[in-house]
């Protein structure tokens, strides 16, 4: 069964503080890690997929990276917008099942 | 509309309704799902519908009943619920055929049972 493990739980930044953010998985046959933002009361927003270890993607303050058993969030320079719970997520073998982890939940105070 | 959207946005409802879920996708995506969501805890697939088959998950009680008259519109009819079915449920939908496996979120409807 496919497991991801998100650490930390918990994130208070001050603007312009970089931090990163973890996510540990186990998987048989990796097709995709994917970050989601879910905003309080919100459905999850997608931010990216990475497929293979190397991999990197990046949107404004947002860069996120690949291993073979872990993936990182680094935030540059966060602004109090970035504050959010950040999911991570996994698909693998040959079905439609993301496995999610519990989440990041990044506070940024101005 | 745009993306996946559901209604209603919010439901309150004793143990003993019957009421449905209603879910739209405007993405032209062949696959829908499902998922439940707890406070501080990982979402939680229920239910898969792709163009080739239903996927159901088993560990689902049968309180909770799904329907997906075509690939556009997904439902969720809850009947006889108990207060630990209270939580955020969240539609998505996906195209599994094109390469690309993201799925996108509609905003969910928050429930609470009574």
């Amino acid at each position: 069964e496919d497991q991801v493990t998100q650490s930390p739980e918990a994130l208070r930044l001050q603007e312009g503080e970089s931090s990163s953010l973890n996510c540990s998985y186990t998987v048989s046959g990796l097709r995709g890690l994917f970050w989601y933002r879910q905003d309080p009361g919100k459905g999850p927003e997608f931010l990216f997929t990475l497929y293979s270890a190397g991999e990197e993607k990046e949107k404004e303050r947002l860069k996120a990276t690949l291993t073979k058993k872990e993936s990182f969030l680094h935030i540059t320079a966060p602004k109090p917008e970035d504050s959010a719970t950040y999911l991570c997520a996994v698909l693998g073998g040959d079905d439609y099942k993301l496995s999610f982890g519990a989440g990041t939940t990044v506070t940024v105070r101005a | 509309e745009t993306g996946v959207t559901q209604t209603p946005r919010h439901l309150v409802m004793g143990m003993t309704n019957k009421k449905s879920l209603k879910c739209e996708q405007h993405l032209g995506h062949n696959a829908m799902y499902w998922y439940k969501q707890s406070a501080k805890k990982p979402l939680e697939l229920m239910f898969v519908y792709n163009f080739k088959e239903q996927t159901e998950n088993n560990s689902v009680p049968s309180r909770f009943s799904p329907e997906c008259p075509n690939s556009s519109h997904l439902f969720l009819h809850l009947h006889t619920l108990q207060p630990e079915d209270s939580a955020l449920y969240l539609c998505a939908s996906s195209q599994v055929d094109r390469g690309g496996d993201e799925q996108y979120f509609g905003p969910g409807t928050r429930l609470t049972v009574t």
